[in-house]
């Protein structure tokens, strides 16, 4: 069983509507969550940054962490075309000196 | 101005081969890594380095040879190529080792094993 599970998806949605991705794991010691946003032949950008449980909110984005049921949100608003790409999580445990531990990713298309 | 930058960004060789990718960062960060993401899209770390310094070594093989001439260069060399190697070799860079401290990626080396 890996330690970050995350449905690769594909997930297709209309222009505007509401995204929701997400991420389960099984390590108690993770503290700090991270989603990453992938576009194709590209590295990873880092779009939002939490500690601990909680909602932490940026423009469309919100993301949400829930420790006493090991799962991590990331929600989109009014989700755009250029939206699509390839979200990861990624999770860091105290003292790991950098090791993140990412999810699969999940492949997000939005439609005009 | 890229911020992180590795070259090259395509190469392709034949099983057996040795091969180096070099990667360069301008954030003036202390902390450098390489990562390796197959066919899948699945991310997974392979080595960072801290002020030139080596901190993680997962279970790589060791026909894997990272080595960092200071800072802000850490390059990655592969003996005897595999098929199994064949994948997308992310370089990123932080500002130190605390957690706190988000890692910014290169746009990746795909590496294609014939």
């Amino acid at each position: 069983q890996k330690e970050v599970e995350q449905d690769p998806g594909p997930l297709s949605v209309p222009e505007g509507a509401i995204v929701s991705l997400n991420c389960t794991y099984s390590n108690s010691a993770f503290q700090y969550f991270m989603w990453y946003r992938q576009y194709s032949r590209k590295g990873p950008e880092l779009l939002m940054y939490t500690y601990s449980s909680g909602n932490k909110e940026d423009g469309r984005f919100t993301a949400q962490v829930d420790k006493s049921s090991k799962y991590i949100s990331l929600f989109i608003r009014d989700s755009q075309p250029s939206d699509s790409a390839t979200y990861l999580c990624a999770m860091l445990r105290g003292t790991s000196y950098g090791k993140l531990t990412f999810g699969q990713g999940t492949i997000l298309t939005v439609h005009p | 101005d890229t911020a992180v930058s590795q070259t090259p960004k395509y190469l392709v060789t034949q099983m057996g081969n040795d091969k180096s990718i070099k990667c360069e960062q301008n954030l003036g960060h202390d902390t450098m890594y390489w990562y390796k993401q197959d066919s899948k899209k699945f991310l997974k770390i392979m080595f960072s380095y801290n002020n030139k310094e080596l901190i993680i070594n997962e279970t790589v093989p060791n026909r894997f040879s990272p080595k960092s001439p200071d800072k802000a260069h850490l390059n990655l060399h592969i003996n005897s190529l595999e098929l199994g190697d064949s994948a997308v070799y992310f370089c990123a860079s932080s500002p130190g080792l605390g957690e706190a401290q988000p890692q910014h990626f290169g746009d990746g080396t795909r590496l294609s094993i014939l």
